[in-house]
């Protein structure tokens, strides 16, 4: 049973059309990540929630937002998405303080045209 | 300033042979340490870890062997399998309460029959 969902799996949106990605889970988890991985890179953190407070990564373009409107769902928004943010998007959970491993969702590809 | 490397973007190995995957980092606040599998089109799944403390822990035909003053991490998988095929990222913890995870490039592990 799949405990990290993302939808949609592929999106493709047009250059500078406002585009949002979804992430839930069942697992209760306090923390929810969003990565961005581009081709044949690491996954980088973009920002996360721990429980409602929002914390940004010091290099996350402000084009990225994300809203978290209850323990179970997660968004990830792009105001104005360029070529360059074309990318796997991968959602995480993880349980907190002391928590160790990350449980991810399979992904959303982001086709910027 | 990459952190986490995974210097070999690719490994060959055949069957029942030993794969080695290496990692190294250059923070030393790292306290631990995970290995992630991703197949294609799917999000990366926990795959074994060690905590700081620990030189080696071993789950079936997985160890992870950690050399701190040497900044070093490795993943041995004996006996190899076809199945195991999949892209291998070192995922490393910092130490914080929210348990952000800082990736390497990852490693292509392709096993041949």
């Amino acid at each position: 049973d799949a405990m990290v969902i993302q939808n949609p799996r592929y999106q493709v949106t047009q250059f500078g059309k406002p585009v949002t990605l979804s992430c839930s889970q069942t697992l209760n988890h306090n923390v929810m990540y969003w990565y961005q991985q581009k081709s044949s890179q690491a996954p980088k953190l973009l920002f996360h929630y721990y429980d409602k407070d929002f914390n940004n990564e010091a290099d996350t373009p402000d084009n990225f937002q994300s809203r978290r409107p209850n323990t179970s769902f997660c968004f990830l928004d792009i105001r104005s998405p360029g070529l360059g943010d074309a990318a796997m998007y991968l959602c995480a959970t993880s349980r907190g303080q002391g928590s160790t491993e990350a449980f991810f969702g399979q992904g959303t590809r982001l086709t910027v045209v | 300033d990459q952190q986490v490397k995974q210097n070999s973007p690719s490994l060959s190995v055949q069957e029942g042979r030993i794969s080695i995957l290496n990692c190294d980092y250059t923070n030393s606040m790292f306290d631990y340490f995970l290995w992630y599998k991703k197949y294609p089109a799917e999000g990366p799944t926990f795959l074994i870890s060690i905590s700081s403390i620990k030189d080696k822990n071993e789950d079936g035909r997985f160890t992870v062997f950690l050399n701190k003053s040497a900044k070093h991490l490795s993943l041995h998988i004996v006996p190899s399998q076809p199945g195991d095929s999949a892209v291998y990222f070192c995922a490393l913890r910092g130490g914080t309460s929210y348990g952000k995870l800082t990736f390497g490039q990852g490693t292509i592990l392709t096993v041949h029959p």
